[in-house]
């Protein structure tokens, strides 16, 4: 069936870093993508989103590069810091439909 | 203060019994949801309505119910049917019907079965 994956479970970074966080979708008639973060015990928090007429987006340090060609969207995350760390999630749907939810990518920021 | 609201925040219940969820939201939106978050897991539809007194089964309805008498509020009732209801519940919702829209979440509940 129709889902959404990210490629890694975990991501460590150090405090500076720029961290990428990828994701990928399989479904070629999505139109739409988000990326949310989740703290431990709470809802997500959406970041950043971008359609898909759009290649990139950028927002308060954090960029969405989305490549149709290949169905593969990514979030960086400039000068990451402790308080980055969290799971992140990607989710795509086109119009009509609920949003599809990939597993998650929890990113953790040590000092 | 806007957003949405869910109560409360854990809920413990023992086997057999049915549990209700609540789901409030203050900021006029159309369409609400219900997720269930499994450690590790990403969000699985449970339940969503795009308007009052309408509501359809999402990927994971089995042994859940929902009701959308009023707009701001989208309780879900976890009953006995459902096998294995230990997890994290989130409820969220969008400005208009499905479509491509941001949702919001609320804080979730995390149910557990004792």
């Amino acid at each position: 069936g129709e889902s959404v994956g990210l490629h890694l479970p975990t991501l460590s970074v150090q405090e500076g870093d720029n961290s990428i966080i990828n994701c990928a979708y399989s479904n070629s008639a999505s139109d739409y993508f988000i990326w949310y973060k989740q703290e431990s015990g709470k809802g997500p928090q959406f970041i950043i989103d971008i359609r898909s007429n759009m290649d990139k987006r950028q927002g308060q340090r954090v960029t969405v590069l989305l490549n149709k060609t290949v169905k593969h969207l990514s979030l960086q995350i400039a000068a990451t810091q402790p308080g980055d760390s969290a799971v992140y999630f990607c989710a795509e749907n086109k119009a009509g439909t609920a949003l599809i939810f990939g597993k998650g990518t929890t990113l953790s920021v040590s000092s | 203060d806007g957003g949405i609201t869910q109560s409360p925040k854990y809920l413990f219940r023992k086997e057999g019994q049915n549990v209700t969820l609540s789901c409030e939201q203050n900021l006029n939106h159309d369409a609400m949801y219900w997720y269930r978050q499994d450690p590790g897991q990403g969000l699985r539809l449970i339940y969503y309505s795009q308007i009052v007194n309408d509501f359809q089964k999402g990927d994971i309805a089995e042994g859940y119910s929902v009701s959308r008498e009023k707009k701001e509020s989208f309780p879900l009732t976890v009953t006995s049917a459902q096998k294995n209801p230990t997890a994290f519940y989130l409820c969220a919702s969008t400005p208009t019907g499905i479509s491509t829209d941001t949702q919001y979440f609320g804080p979730g509940t995390r149910l557990t079965v004792l």
